[in-house]
């Protein structure tokens, strides 16, 4: 069973460059999660869907952009780099509603922008 | 705005040590508590989830309580393993956050053979 699936799982982009990180569960779960984790900040949302065709903005949204595909996956856009999104992202998901359920993680997709 | 603390940042203990780590969060109105393990390079393992009308969880060698009228949790490991060293989190989910989970920083634990 893959669980949360992220890629890639290491990425070096130039300042205004894009790029797209991909996300795929396979526990037939409704809600997915982007979060970012920076040393001394810990894990902050960027955005989540609560299911399939829904998005919504979390704590920091900002520089990102979201596609909820189909019921498996869930893509974070980057549509012009800047070196304060250097980070590790982490796609997670859940099977209950919005209170409910436990958390699943990818293994992290480390991107740095120089 | 709720905010979540865990203290110690690092803890390094022999093996076989019984611990605690700790976890407090400044907003009582919670819906539930969640503990994580992440290993180095890793992503986040769920271990135990503890409802906000519940006082305990437990499995294996971990237990997790939760007092929410003091905003504390903590995360009981019995006779520590050197396979336990990983960073531990908790995550506080609050009523009518919808799917906003509040991350602490974290706990380093180390244990040595």
């Amino acid at each position: 069973n893959a669980g949360v699936t992220q890629t890639p799982k290491f990425q070096v982009l130039k300042t205004g460059q894009s790029m797209t990180l991909q996300c795929a569960q396979d526990m037939n779960h409704n809600s997915m999660y982007w979060y970012r984790q920076d040393p001394g900040m810990g894990l902050r949302l960027i955005y989540y869907s609560a299911s399939e065709g829904t998005t919504d903005k979390g704590e920091v949204p900002n520089g990102y952009n979201v596609s909820r595909l189909n019921k498996r996956e869930f893509s974070l856009r980057l549509e012009s780099a800047a070196p304060s999104q250097t980070s590790v992202y982490f796609c997670a998901s859940k099977r209950g509603s919005a209170n409910t359920g436990e958390l699943f993680f990818g293994e992290g997709s480390r991107l740095t922008v120089l | 705005k709720q905010e979540v603390t865990q203290i110690p940042a690092a803890l390094s203990v022999p093996e076989g040590e019984n611990l605690v780590l700790n976890c407090s969060f400044t907003d009582s109105a919670i819906y539930n508590l969640q503990w994580f393990r992440q290993d180095p390079g890793k992503g986040l393992t769920s271990l135990l989830l503890i409802q906000s009308s519940q006082r305990e969880q437990t499995s294996g060698r971990l237990n997790a309580s939760l007092d929410k009228s003091s905003g504390r949790s903590t995360l009981y490991i019995a006779a520590s393993q050197p396979g336990d060293s990983a960073t531990y989190l908790c995550a506080v989910r609050r009523n009518n956050a919808g799917n906003m989970l509040t991350f602490g920083g974290g706990t380093r634990l180390m244990v040595k053979p």
